[in-house]
């Protein structure tokens, strides 16, 4: 059974602190991708990587970045969390073929509450 | 950069039709896909369209016009389980990989 598994469920941290979203796939996919869901805005992209080592800015990127050193993992860093980043954030994988159809699988979510 | 519009809400009662619409801008297309998300859950995949016409599957379907940048999501015999939010979603070609972008997704509310 295909899965992708975000390292925590529900977090809370301090404005200030650096905090890590860990995602972690075992299908072998080369893509990897980190969206952040608010009520209202709907899933938002905000960083895919395609490849080891590879990444690309999504459509909201300022306040985090991100690391994909083995191509089964992808971390989101936040690296000083603000009241702003409390949201629920979705890690997702893919294979590289063209068109990737139904192939994009999500975790289950990991709710951050900075206060 | 992409543009992807639907409704925010839809009311419909048991037993019946729905049509969830959306319509896109994008470069690079390459498939636009419907999900369904119920309350504190994952996203879970529906259907998935790339060329023109319409994909039916079970009581869904799922119909695409590429020339007018629109999909729909039809709905039949609808169940009190089928409340719940309706993401469109574009996937576009970028020279770094396929990105899919979402819509803000339609709250679907089934009633008695």
């Amino acid at each position: 059974d295909v899965k992708v598994t975000q390292s925590s469920r529900y977090l809370v941290k301090r404005t200030g602190e650096k905090v890590f979203l860990e995602c972690v796939q075992d299908m072998d996919h080369e893509n990897m991708f980190w969206y952040r869901q608010d009520p209202g805005l709907g899933l938002r992209l905000i960083y895919f990587s395609y490849d080891v080592k590879m990444k690309e800015k999504g459509d909201i990127p300022e306040g985090y970045s991100v690391s994909r050193e083995k191509k089964e993992r992808f971390s989101l860093i936040l690296e000083s969390a603000s009241t702003n980043q409390t949201s629920m954030y979705l890690c997702a994988s893919s294979p590289p073929q063209v068109p990737s159809g139904n192939t994009i699988y999500f975790g289950e979510g990991s709710w951050l509450t900075v206060v | 950069g992409q543009n992807i519009d639907q409704p925010t809400e839809m009311t419909a009662t048991e037993g019946a039709i729905v049509q969830i619409n959306c319509t896109y801008q994008t470069s690079g297309f390459n498939g636009l896909f419907w999900y369904q998300q119920h309350a504190g859950e994952a996203p879970t995949f529906l259907s998935y369209n790339v060329l023109d016409g319409l994909e039916e599957k079970g009581r869904f379907s799922s119909f695409l016009s590429r020339s007018k940048g629109y999909s729909y999501l039809l709905l039949k015999e609808l169940q009190m389980k089928d409340s719940a939010s309706y993401l469109c979603a574009v996937e576009e070609v970028t020279g770094g990989g396929n990105k899919l972008t979402f819509g803000t997704g339609t709250q679907l509310k089934v009633e008695l």
